[in-house]
């Protein structure tokens, strides 16, 4: 059971707007930056977002993040097949540990 | 651009210790923490711990006991070793780098390609 809850699945059609929720508490979301992981099957995560909503280089603008309280959320806008994958959030906790939500899997339908 | 590259035993018996080693290219190890993560179907992805060049660890508290992370400046590498497996220790294991010293954020870019340990009893 993982300390950062998010949907175990979402989906969206070519062209939508899909958004993924990650919910934590005041020991974690709450009082530290949030970070998004992209995971392909088969292949390690990899940097999505940091900092809440800054988008590392070579990371399209179709990716975005936010933050409000202890929840984050990750849009991602103009759904294409290759954003098929699993979505991880992930940020500090004040158990002196980096927590990760459980996954999102994503389906582009 | 920075590659890490990751190796050690992929199969151990119950009791055993892991032991995994993760080099660096492209960078130094003196500007960020080095960290390793797992991942297995029961557990997600869990932080392990992380080091700095200078030899400064932090461990989860739920593995510390078991835990001890190295770094060699000279090699540039740092390497896991995980005491007394179980097959809950089974999981894909990942190196990464991690935060810079100042803030305590969970950074993780890039990451290593992972190494399936596979623990038996």
């Amino acid at each position: 059971q993982s300390v950062l809850t998010q949907p175990p699945s979402a989906s969206g059609t070519p062209g939508q707007r899909v958004t993924i929720s990650c919910s934590g508490s005041s020991s974690n979301i709450g009082g530290n930056y949030v970070f998004w992981y992209q995971q392909v099957p088969g292949a390690a995560p990899k940097l999505l977002i940091y900092s809440n909503d800054r988008r590392p280089s070579g990371v399209p603008d179709r990716f975005s993040g936010s933050k409000s309280g202890t929840s984050a959320s990750l849009a991602i806008s103009g759904l294409r097949s290759e954003d098929e994958a699993d979505y991880y959030c992930a940020t500090w906790d004040d158990s002196l540990r980096a927590v990760f939500g459980g996954g999102t899997k994503l389906t582009v339908l | 651009q920075v590659v890490l590259q990751q190796w050690g035993a992929g199969l151990l018996k119950s009791s055993e210790t892991l032991s995994l080693t993760c080099a660096v290219q492209g960078e130094s190890l003196t500007d960020y923490y080095w960290t390793w993560i797992r991942q297995s179907p029961g557990r997600g992805l869990e932080w392990i711990g992380e080091i700095s060049h200078r030899g400064d660890t932090d461990y989860n508290p739920s593995l510390k006991s078991r835990v001890t992370m190295s770094i060699d400046t000279s090699e540039n590498q740092f390497s896991l070793r995980l005491t007394s497996v179980t097959a809950a220790d089974t999981a894909i294991y990942y190196c990464a780098r991690g935060r810079a010293p100042v803030v305590v954020t969970a950074v993780f870019n890039p990451w290593g390609p992972g190494t399936l340990v596979t623990v038996s009893s």
